[in-house]
């Protein structure tokens, strides 16, 4: 069972180099959502999506684009990169709350990204 | 608005001795509650959760936490520590809008001696 797949897993860049992040997922999950992490500060979410097609902004969106074209998939792009974004990133996904399902976040193992 | 605080951000116990990881949290609807772990270079694992269906819940590896609505707490804890437990754990509530999104605490690192 792969759940949530992201790549790369390390990436070095340089300021002011744009890149994405990879995220998919296979659980047919329609919410997913895009956390970094850095010490201290626990996990912050950058943005989240309802569904193909729906996108919106979480608590730290700043210098990063999202877009969902498909259920499984949901890329996050730097656009032009400063050292602030050196940290880890999770992508998540999840299926609605509901009586029977308590929205649970399944993670991937995180995306490592340095920013010189 | 919805909070979590984690009291403590490392803690270290001697293998054997109680684990017990404080999270109180603030919410303005009746809060979903999860425990995640994160083992070093990992993704987090969800440990357990509140649903409301019992305040006293069991998790994985040994950990249970109790939820406690009158102290809007939901601590963490584990009779018997072992090396392996060594992490950092994550307390979250779920956000009120229900569109997949977990408000986390700040985390607090488990360092166990042997």
């Amino acid at each position: 069972n792969a759940g949530v797949t992201q790549t790369p897993k390390f990436q070095v860049l340089k300021t002011g180099q744009s890149m994405t992040l990879q995220c998919a997922q296979d659980m047919n999950h329609e919410y997913m959502s895009w956390y970094r992490q850095d010490p201290g500060m626990g996990l912050r979410l950058i943005h989240y999506s309802v569904g193909a097609g729906i996108t919106d902004q979480g608590e730290v969106p700043n210098g990063y684009n999202v877009s969902r074209s498909t259920t499984e998939d949901f890329p996050l792009r730097l656009l032009s990169a400063a050292p602030s974004q050196t940290s880890v990133y999770f992508c998540a996904s999840s299926r609605p709350r509901t009586s029977e399902n308590t929205g649970e976040l399944f993670f991937g193992e995180g995306s490592r990204l340095t920013v010189l | 608005a919805q909070s979590v605080t984690q009291l403590g951000s490392h803690v270290s116990v001697s293998e054997g001795a109680l684990v017990l990881l404080r999270c109180n949290y603030s919410s303005s609807v009746p809060p979903y509650l999860f425990w995640y772990v994160q083992y070093p270079n990992q993704g987090l694992q969800l440990l357990l959760k509140y649903t409301s269906a019992a305040t006293l819940v069991k998790g994985i590896n040994g950990f249970e936490a109790e939820f406690k609505k009158s102290e809007t707490s939901f601590h963490l804890t584990k009779p018997s520590a072992h090396m392996s437990d060594a992490a950092e754990y994550f307390c979250a509530v779920t956000h009120s809008s229900n569109t997949g999104k977990l408000i986390f605490g700040q985390g607090t690192t488990l360092q166990v001696k042997p």
